[in-house]
């Protein structure tokens, strides 16, 4: 399987700060790779597809970049509603795999 | 809006089989190219793909299942199901239904998830 790896595990930042996750496939994927933020208690819910695509009604301030291996998630002014676990995931194969996630926190 | 809810018992013995629903509201399971998905989430593992099923017929499995999964479509309630034999501690996890649409979104809507436990 094509694993997805994730840094960090978790970070802590302030509120207004860029916030950068890495997201590393271990083949090349292309841009076969999705965004999912997790709040405690919550599903996954789709922020971003197709790399940088991002889903309807998903604040601006959510991004994402890349291609082949290698996949930037980025949150350009944290705010106190984005603490949360955030996932990378795979779709350019079966079996569909997602990355270890990101915990955010406030600092 | 398209809503899923998952459903099922809560507590399994191990080695028998583990049995969910997922109901699908605000829209027809057979109305478009969508698959249909079971994710399930552990501390230990993380997010792990079950399996999905597809609307023209087709299944698709996660090999770690050692082919375990059964997932399954009843059109006339507009539900799938998600049956996995055999099951042991590991298997505790939350499930999750979740919709995919072919060639465009993998995993848009999910339900809100269901905690099943494995024990004696």
């Amino acid at each position: 399987d094509i694993q997805l790896t994730q840094s960090p595990s978790s970070l802590s930042a302030s509120v207004g700060d860029r916030v950068t996750i890495t997201c590393q496939a271990s083949q090349d994927i292309s841009r076969y790779l999705n965004w999912f933020q997790q709040k405690p208690g919550k599903a996954p819910k789709l922020l971003i597809h197709a790399t940088s695509n991002l889903e309807t009604g998903v604040p601006s301030r959510f991004s994402g970049s890349g291609s082949g291996t290698v996949f930037i998630f980025t949150i350009s002014s944290l705010q106190p509603e984005d603490v949360a676990t955030y996932y990378c995931q795979r779709y350019d194969s079966l079996p569909l795999t997602f990355g270890g996630g990101t915990k955010v926190h406030i600092k | 809006q398209v809503q899923l809810q998952e459903s099922g018992p809560g507590l399994v013995k191990p080695s028998q089989t583990l049995s969910l629903t997922c109901t699908v509201s605000g829209g027809s399971i057979s109305g478009g190219s969508y698959y249909w998905n079971w994710i399930r989430q552990t501390p230990g593992k993380g997010l792990e793909w079950i399996g999905r099923f597809y609307i023209r017929g087709s299944t698709d499995y996660n090999p770690s299942l050692n082919g375990r999964v059964t997932i399954s479509l009843d059109t006339s309630n507009n539900q799938f199901s998600l049956k996995l034999i055999s099951v042991t501690a590991a298997d505790t996890a939350v499930y999750y239904c979740a919709r995919t649409v072919q060639g465009l979104r993998e995993f848009d809507y999910w339900g809100p998830g269901i905690l099943v436990t494995v024990s004696s």
